[in-house]
């Protein structure tokens, strides 16, 4: 079973900065990964798939980078929406979907 | 515009049994694999299962293996989840979603809770 670990587990910014988000899989998946942004309360939103594909209507300062065992996402400019907890998740072999334990991006 | 809405949660005592539904509109329903997705409190997102657009495969997580069930109705664009046997770790929102190899449209969740 591949495991995905994400870092740092919260993130402290201001707005207008940027910010670059990890996640690592245990063995290669490929471009296989996909980032999602979810908010409290709401439901999760795909962001990034194949790795740095922007999903439909996502704004372009989301980046996703990486292959193999190292992806990153980048956010830059911070908004005031885009604090939430990004996941990052797997599917090499789906299902299952794996995902990683989350990164919390907070108002500094 | 993808919508997926879910409902059935509620509070059920430790074994006893829930049926989730999920609504799906703005798409080609049947065209889709559907999954059922969890986030239990303080924690991050756990995929539980999925069903092809055929309804001909289904897939379950180890922890619901044997207790839930996965199923779909294409003629009226629905997904369900049969939950029995629950135990308190299974307390979580329960989102469904689109997509096989990843989600491409999530619902915003209904709330299991499980305790005496």
């Amino acid at each position: 079973e591949i495991v995905m670990t994400q870092s740092p587990a919260t993130l402290s910014v201001s707005p207008g900065e940027g910010v670059t988000l990890s996640c690592r899989a245990s063995q290669s998946v490929g471009s296989n990964l996909a980032w999602y942004q979810q908010k409290p309360g709401q439901a999760p939103r795909l962001l990034i798939h194949t790795a740095s594909t922007r999903a439909t209507g996502i704004p372009a300062r989301f980046s996703g980078r990486g292959s193999g065992t190292e992806f990153t996402l980048t956010i830059s400019n911070l908004q005031s929406e885009d604090f939430a907890v990004y996941y990052c998740q797997h599917y090499n072999n789906w299902p299952p979907w794996t995902f990683g334990q989350g990164t919390k991006v907070e108002i500094k | 515009e993808v919508q997926l809405v879910e409902s059935g949660g509620g509070l059920v005592k430790p074994g006893g049994s829930l049926r989730l539904s999920c609504a799906a509109s703005g798409f080609t329903f049947s065209n889709y694999n559907m999954n059922w997705l969890r986030r239990a409190p303080g924690k991050g997102l756990e995929w539980v299962a999925s069903i092809s657009s055929s309804s001909g495969d289904l897939y379950y997580a180890d922890s619901v293996k044997g207790r839930f069930t996965i199923s779909r109705d294409n003629a009226d664009n629905s997904l369900f989840l049969q939950m029995d046997s629950l135990r308190v770790e299974d307390t979580a929102v329960y989102y469904c979603a689109r997509g096989g190899a990843y989600g491409s449209g999530w619902g915003q969740g209904t709330l299991v809770t499980v305790s005496s």
